[in-house]
């Protein structure tokens, strides 16, 4: 089966700076990449997800890559702002059934 | 959690009772699935169903029963309740368009 790793599990940045946030995936066939913020006591929401058939997706400060040969994809949020404080999760699965494997998720406190 | 809802929100149930949770979606969805957390471990798929009638295993089935009754319910069913079941349980509803995960229901088993 798919097996996805994250990192880092904890991310500490000031306000205003940029943080970044990696995948990889282990199934060639994973074809649907989609990250998740969780606020405390709440479902994951999806924020922004990416296809395989392109490499960037942009989404005002939120930007995802995806590197299909390398087997990675990497969430990019800008201009970092304390309502971006949460848990994000990363997933990967196929558009044939969007069965999704998560990452073991990223914690990021934006620094006042 | 628009359009996702579960119950209960909260339960505790000894080791060996058996209970049901419930998810509806109103967004007309095919696709539903049932998800655990854990703490450090992310989200895993208990089941999932493509549609009405139909469910699959997911990576983590074992102690668990699903039942798709009709496109809007789907519900997850622990008929002997053990202490390694004690996790947040989240429903999903997803089509190629948009999903939606439910609040979650946090379950205790002692």
């Amino acid at each position: 089966g798919e097996n996805v790793e994250q990192h880092p599990s904890t991310l500490s940045v000031q306000e205003g700076d940029s943080a970044v946030i990696k995948c990889t995936y282990s199934d060639s066939a994973s074809n649907y990449f989609p990250w998740y913020k969780q606020e405390l006591g709440k479902g994951p929401q999806l924020i922004i997800d990416i296809r395989s058939n392109v490499g960037e997706k942009k989404d005002q400060r939120i930007a995802v890559t995806l590197n299909k040969t390398a087997k990675h994809f990497s969430l990019h949020i800008t201009e970092t702002q304390p309502e971006d404080s949460a848990v994000y999760f990363c997933a990967a699965g196929s558009t044939n059934d969007y069965k999704l494997s998560f990452g073991a998720g990223t914690t990021v406190t934006v620094r006042a | 959690n628009a359009g996702v809802t579960q119950t209960p929100k909260f339960q505790v149930l000894k080791t060996g009772q058996s209970m049901t949770l419930q998810c509806a979606q109103d967004m007309n969805h095919n696709s539903m699935y049932w998800y655990r957390q854990d703490p450090g471990m992310g989200l895993r798929l208990i089941y999932y169903s493509a549609s009405e009638g139909t469910t699959d295993k997911g990576e983590v089935p074992n102690g668990y029963n699903v039942s798709r009754l009709n496109k809007r319910e789907f519900s997850l069913r622990l008929e002997s309740a053990a202490p390694s079941q004690t996790s947040v349980y989240f429903c999903a509803s997803i089509s190629a368009i948009e999903q939606y995960f439910g609040p979650g229901t946090r379950l205790t088993v002692t």
